[in-house]
């Protein structure tokens, strides 16, 4: 099944401890993407990688790493989270940039 | 800045009327616009693509149209059913950049 996976699902952390929250799909996709999904705001972009090793910014990247050593996996990084990054975070994967967006199901991570 | 924007944050109908979703943008001009339903505790899901050349696209009981006059996406639903009842996000992609609506949220009554 065509899919994309994220982990953990849901995640308490305390400020400063630092967390990384997986992604990983099955499609072949080069195009993967990470964004935060906040009350009254919608998605927002955190960073994309358009192939293996090429990343970008997008709108609100402070804060938060990412790597993409392996086509399937987009690991994003918290080096040293902050209440304000309280948040529900999804990964994405599509064929190209402008293609249609294939979501994981979400992590919700809570920053005491 | 550049903006998408769904003015309306909930909508209410009846079953088996029309439901139909407004998606504006200012100080952008997306070459593409993408619609995706969101259930509660879920990801996002794909329904439509319309390229800044199409007027109109349709899927089943769904229709998008892209009026780059009036910088607007409408989506249509129509003979809703309360299964319609979710949250809409309207999607703008440009340059490498794409951009999300906060979304509306719709719920049909039986």
């Amino acid at each position: 099944e065509a899919q994309v996976t994220q982990n953990p699902r849901y995640l308490i952390t305390v400020t400063g401890k630092k967390l990384t929250v997986t992604c990983s799909q099955n499609m072949n996709h080069e195009y993967m993407s990470w964004y935060r999904q906040d009350p009254g705001l919608g998605l927002r972009q955190i960073y994309y990688s358009m192939n293996v090793e090429v990343t970008d910014k997008g709108d609100v990247p402070e804060g938060y790493k990412v790597s993409r050593k392996e086509k399937r996996n987009f690991p994003l990084i918290l080096e040293s989270p902050s209440p304000n990054q309280t948040s529900l975070y999804f990964c994405a994967s599509s064929l190209k940039r402008a293609g249609e967006l294939f979501f994981g199901e979400g992590s919700r991570l809570t920053v005491l | 800045s550049q903006k998408i924007e769904q003015n309306s944050e909930a909508l209410n109908i009846q079953e088996g009327k029309t439901a139909t979703l407004t998606c504006n943008y200012t100080n952008y001009s997306p070459a593409y616009l993408q619609w995706y339903r969101q259930d509660p505790g879920r990801g996002p899901v794909f329904l439509l693509l319309i390229r800044e050349n199409e007027k109109e696209k349709r899927k089943e009981r769904l229709k998008v149209t892209f009026d780059t006059t009036l910088k607007q996406s409408l989506f249509h639903i129509t003979a809703s059913q309360p299964a319609d009842s979710a949250t809409y996000l309207c999607a703008g992609y440009n340059n490498n950049d794409m951009r999300f609506g906060a979304g509306t949220r719709l719920t049909v009554k039986p």
